[in-house]
């Protein structure tokens, strides 16, 4: 099994400010991606986080607004842009080797006032 | 496009009842299944995972199945303990994709 960690575990933030999470997992991944859940929703795709190339963005999510970088096989970081209070949210980074069990990190806590 | 539907949106009984968790998909053409529990403020842990060529997983005192041609899964515990309490989550990976698509999840209230 493969263990993620997330920082920062949450945070408060300004509108219009932009914040930077980071997803650190224990062993090398083929795959990782980034994972909004709005409050008492469930959890949406936002991107696929590719290893040396530009992420792979669902639709209603873009680059300007949530950058994703990827420069290894285990590390990633998604920036929420500036921000505002919709984006409050918890965003979850997940990892997955192959055809395996996708595993979760815990979670960055976000309220944007 | 695939969706994802959990039945019942919340559940309360008491400890040491059997219950069972249902979830449902429109796409049959899915690679796998996943149940995960979800703490208040935390992430996912990965209970079960069920591959679309098997028809049920067993862990402890969980057991899931999988009917892939009527779209459905069931998630069942056996003999509910408050610990138990939780938010379960059904999410499904579509052949060809590698993301997962998640249902809305049940609350779970297991009442000692």
């Amino acid at each position: 099994s493969a263990v993620i960690s997330q920082k920062p575990s949450r945070d408060i933030c300004q509108r219009g400010t932009s914040l930077t999470i980071q997803c650190q997992v224990d062993s090398q991944v083929t795959m990782m991606f980034w994972y909004r859940q709005q409050p008492g929703q469930s959890l949406t795709l936002i991107a696929t986080a590719n290893q040396g190339s530009e992420a792979t963005y669902e639709s209603g999510f873009v680059i300007d607004k949530f950058p994703i970088s990827r420069p290894n096989l285990t590390f990633s970081t998604l920036t929420v842009s500036n921000m505002s209070p919709e984006d409050s949210s918890i965003y979850l980074c997940s990892a997955g080797q192959g055809e395996e069990t996708q595993y979760f990190g815990p979670g960055t806590r976000l309220l944007v006032l | 496009k695939q969706e994802v539907t959990q039945i019942p949106a919340a559940l309360s009984v008491p400890e040491g009842e059997n219950l069972v968790l249902n979830c449902s998909f429109t796409d049959s053409a899915i690679y796998n299944l996943q149940w995960f529990r979800q703490d208040p403020g935390k992430g996912l842990t990965s209970l079960l995972l069920i591959q679309s060529s098997q028809r049920e997983q067993t862990s402890g005192r969980l057991n899931a199945s999988l009917d892939k041609s009527s779209g459905r899964s069931t998630l069942y515990i056996a003999a509910s303990q408050p610990g138990d309490s939780a938010t379960y989550l059904c999410a499904v990976r579509r052949t060809g994709r590698r993301a997962l698509t998640f249902g809305s999840g049940t609350r779970l209230q297991v009442q000692p």
